[in-house]
């Protein structure tokens, strides 16, 4: 199966500050991506879908300007949590997905805020 | 609009014991269907995948389902579970529209396999 690579997989920040996470699609070219959130002892939440080279398509309720996602290329996705609080502590997943096939997942990356 | 619900939340099975994990769907038109796991620590894992054809799908480490379009339905079964299956288990759906569209999971169910 394809790799998706996720960095960092763990992030610790201050209440505050920006954390950018990566995700790369290591050998085929994504023009689609996708972000999740997973609360503890919990399911997947979709974030957004990020297209290459277009804006992202936000889930209801997801804040666009706190969860700033920058699709630059086909095989890179950033997601970036702007001024992190306590609250937006979570397991961040990126997946990525082919036409007519499943979808490859990152390892993840758990942010605390601090 | 798409959901995809699963109705056992933890289910605690001895070794040898037969599994079944129940998954609906709710899609307006044709569905793409999967069953993930996620061990402890680790990334979702793919265990199997129906997108058309034969409804009965056999997936990694011995586990099955069965896509039964009447009861809109998708349930993961392996008949003999073994202590390493203990993992949290996705079913996740995705409309059939030969774009990389996006999947729904249901809620998860946590499988714990004693001795």
């Amino acid at each position: 199966g394809a790799v998706v690579s996720q960095h960092p997989s763990w992030v610790i920040c201050k209440s505050g500050t920006s954390v950018k996470i990566e995700c790369r699609s290591l050998d085929f070219q994504a023009t689609t991506m996708f972000w999740y959130r997973q609360f503890p002892k919990q399911s997947l939440m979709l974030m957004a879908t990020s297209n290459e080279g277009s804006k992202a398509t936000y889930e209801q309720g997801v804040e666009k300007d706190k969860f700033l996602i920058n699709h630059a290329s086909l095989t890179l996705s950033t997601l970036t949590v702007t001024s992190a609080h306590p609250e937006d502590s979570s397991f961040y997943i990126c997946s990525a997905r082919k036409p007519f096939t499943e979808a490859f997942f990152g390892q993840g990356t758990r942010l605390t805020v601090v | 609009a798409q959901s995809v619900s699963q109705h056992n939340h933890h289910v605690i099975l001895s070794e040898a014991a037969s599994l079944e994990l129940g998954c609906n769907y709710s899609y307006g038109g044709t569905v793409n269907l999967f069953w993930y796991v996620q061990y402890p620590g680790q990334h979702l894992q793919l265990l199997l995948k129906y997108f058309s054809g034969d409804p009965l799908v056999k997936g990694i480490k011995g586990f099955e389902a069965e896509f039964i379009k009447s009861k809109f339905s998708f349930n993961l079964r392996k008949p003999s579970v073994q202590w390493s299956d203990t993992a949290e288990y996705f079913c996740a759906g995705a409309p059939n529209t030969g774009t990389a569209s996006k999947l729904t999971f249901g809620t998860g169910t946590r499988l714990q396999v004693t001795l």
